[in-house]
């Protein structure tokens, strides 16, 4: 069965600092992997996908097959990053691409 | 343009009664996801529908749960004999196609249940 694990239920920096959310995973086959990011009272939305290798807002994250993880990381920290980051794993096949979802990193931006 | 939607946005109900949870999709998205976010569980997959598919209820955590998705689009989620441990914020996702290609899902912005 596939698992993500987020070690960090809360990370708190100050602005302009970097910051490293942790993301690990387990699974069998060949996932694809997400984050999605929840603002305050905004619904959750896409922020990045591993096979994009873009850099959204500043953040990027690679995927470590040897290590299965897919860490996300900012050099420098805004507010406007605070939110709720989840990693999310995806099971490619014909059956659709439900998503398995880590519990969760707050990330607190302090100025 | 418009997102998903889901309605109502906050349900209270008592425990024991019957509660259904609305879901309208982006439109020409083929794909339709429900997943529960609780405090103790996270976010978990419940249902997946795409097109005219049987549709996957792998995620449903008992027989108390169903869902539909009439003429390929609004889907709704029926809870039965509700029970305290239910309270949670559903929500929908839409996609344009589940199956092969990943598509990215889109969220609506979710129904908070409180069972009482």
């Amino acid at each position: 069965a596939q698992r993500v694990t987020q070690p960090e239920k809360l990370l708190s920096v100050f602005k302009g600092a970097p910051v490293e959310l942790k993301c690990n995973y387990s699974y069998s086959g060949s996932p694809e992997l997400f984050w999605y990011v929840q603002y305050s009272r905004q619904r959750l939305q896409l922020l990045l996908r591993h096979i994009s290798r873009e850099s959204i807002k500043g953040f990027t994250a690679d995927l470590n097959k040897g290590e299965t993880s897919f860490h996300l990381k900012k050099p420098f920290a805004q507010e406007e990053d605070s939110a709720m980051y989840y990693c999310a794993l995806s099971q490619i096949k014909a059956a659709g691409n439900k998503l398995t979802f880590g519990g969760g990193t707050r990330v607190l931006v302090k100025p | 343009g418009a997102g998903v939607s889901q309605s109502p946005s906050n349900k209270v109900t008592e425990k024991g009664k019957d509660v259904e949870l609305r879901c309208d999709p982006i439109s020409g998205h083929t794909a339709l996801y429900w997943y529960r976010q609780s405090l103790g569980q996270g976010l978990e997959f419940l249902i997946y529908f795409q097109g005219n598919s049987a549709p996957d209820k792998s995620g449903l955590p008992s027989d108390r749960f169903s869902a539909e998705r009439t003429g390929g689009s609004v889907s709704t989620l029926t809870i039965q004999r509700t029970q305290q441990e239910d309270s949670a914020v559903y929500l929908c996702a839409s996609s344009f196609s589940g199956s092969g290609n990943s598509y990215e899902q889109y969220f609506g912005p979710g129904t908070r249940l409180t069972v009482t």
